[in-house]
């Protein structure tokens, strides 16, 4: 298994472009999720999918898009970039994200972004 | 909704002596904290987890601890190595209306002198 995967490693932007991260698992896991990292801030959630079909916001969704319409991939679009968005983007997933479950969430990688 | 705290934000140690780092929850119905590793410019890595039925829970040099009444956990890393610097976060599985996600603490960057 590939585990959990990212897509760019590396990206830089200019203000007021848009681009999308993508994130793909091949673990069969219905929960999914990104997060960013910021100095100091540690991991703070984005956007979050409990299943195909199903998005929800976490603690900073603004300036930021998701959709699931596979179990594999759920991709992050940023809308129009701004210089507060460069951070480093981590998807993970895991099997549940519901009420009983205590299920180990698995890192992708990271991409780091950087907006001009 | 849920909120995490985390102490100390860096902690030096010297090799082969002990390091504590503390987390306080504010969600009474959070009952999964899971601690991840995080090495210069790689992911997150699950490292050890305990649920709120458990009080401590022990893999070789590493133990957590929970205290559900005061709402805190700690970390502690026994004899002490090189290969342990690195960020360390804790994490509380929050299930008000966040479908349980995973809500994590600022981190704590160790540093291990030989």
């Amino acid at each position: 298994n590939a585990g959990v995967t990212q897509t760019p490693k590396f990206q830089v932007l200019k203000t007021g472009q848009s681009m999308t991260l993508q994130c793909a698992q091949d673990m069969n896991h219905e929960y999914m999720s990104w997060y960013r990292q910021d100095p100091g801030m540690g991991l703070r959630l984005i956007h979050y999918s409990v299943g195909a079909g199903i998005t929800d916001q976490g603690e900073v969704p603004n300036g930021y898009n998701v959709s699931r319409s596979t179990t594999e991939d759920f991709p992050l679009r940023l809308l129009s970039a701004a210089p507060s968005q460069t951070s480093v983007y981590f998807c993970a997933s895991s099997y549940s994200g519901n009420s009983g479950s205590y299920n180990e969430q698995f890192f992708g990688p990271g991409t780091r972004l950087t907006v001009l | 909704g849920e909120n995490v705290e985390q102490h100390p934000s860096t902690l030096s140690v010297q090799e082969g002596d002990s390091a504590v780092i503390k987390c306080t929850y504010s969600d009474s119905a959070s009952n999964y904290f899971p601690w991840y590793k995080q090495e210069l410019g790689k992911r997150p890595q699950l490292i050890i987890d305990i649920r709120s039925n458990v009080g401590e829970k022990k893999d070789q040099r590493i133990a957590v601890t929970l205290n559900k009444t005061a709402k805190h956990f700690s970390l502690h890393i026994t004899e002490t190595q090189p290969e342990d610097s690195a960020v360390y976060f804790c994490a509380a599985r929050s299930y008000g209306g966040s479908q349980g996600n995973l809500i994590f603490g600022k981190g704590t960057k160790l540093s291990v002198k030989p």
